[in-house]
């Protein structure tokens, strides 16, 4: 079965910049979605088509694409960014829906 | 308001089965790819199901064919998963997500394979 790859985790200090990779091969056929996932909480869709960003989500968060790899950018980090962050998207055929399994950011 | 809410969870044994709810308000739900997605404790997100705006086309991944079916009523607003011959790897919290519909700048729209808004969940445990 298809599967996306993320770092298990990546911890920035408060001001930096967060990137956050995800890896699939299926990538450059079917856009990626990100999504950010706090405590006890639904996960909050944050870049949609690669990057494109919701309204309501703030600027710094960012999307980009190259080939079998596709990157969230949190620039400006904030001690509120702290959350678990999901990629997501479909397999070859667009009909199968995948998960990355996800990346837990630490703001210092 | 743009609102989902999951209901149906609980405790179940082994074996046995569970129909989950998710009711959608602030919306046109009739017009809306739908999707259930779970996540087990501690760990991450698995898309299980989709669902086409009119019912006819579903789509489930591997794990759950045969067992689990997805259904929706768009008189009533309503998603539906059907789960039987449940296992302890289907413990997770359950939500309902609604399919993105992205418009361009001409005004036409395509279903994106993607979730803009979520349920808060309903837990289900499947124990003895």
């Amino acid at each position: 079965s298809y599967e996306l790859t993320q770092p298990p985790s990546v911890s920035v200090s408060p001001g930096q910049t967060a990137r956050i990779t995800c890896s699939g091969d299926a990538l450059p056929k079917q856009y990626a979605y990100w999504y950010q996932q706090k405590p006890g909480q639904a996960p909050v869709l944050v870049i949609y088509k690669d990057s494109e960003r919701p309204s309501g989500i703030p600027e710094r968060f960012s999307g980009s694409s190259s080939g079998t790899t596709v990157t969230l950018t949190i620039s400006g980090v904030q001690a509120e960014d702290e959350a678990d962050y999901y990629c997501q998207s479909a397999d070859s055929s667009g009909t199968y829906k995948v998960f990355g399994g996800g990346t837990k950011l630490t703001v210092l | 308001e743009v609102q989902l809410v999951e209901s149906g969870g609980g405790l179940v044994q082994p074996g046995g089965s569970l129909r989950l709810s998710c009711a959608a308000s602030g919306f046109t739900f009739s017009s809306y790819w739908m999707s259930w997605v779970r996540q087990a404790p501690g760990k991450g997100l698995e898309w299980v199901a989709n669902i086409k705006q009119d019912g006819s086309e579903k789509y489930y991944v591997d794990s759950v064919k045969g067992r689990f079916t997805i259904s929706r009523d768009n008189a009533k607003n309503s998603l539906y998963l059907q789960m039987n011959s449940l296992r302890a790897e289907d413990t997770a919290v359950y939500y309902c997500a609604r399919g993105l519909r992205y418009y361009d700048s001409s005004g036409y729209y395509y279903d994106l394979g993607a979730f803009d808004i979520w349920g808060q969940g309903t837990m289900v445990t499947v124990s003895s």
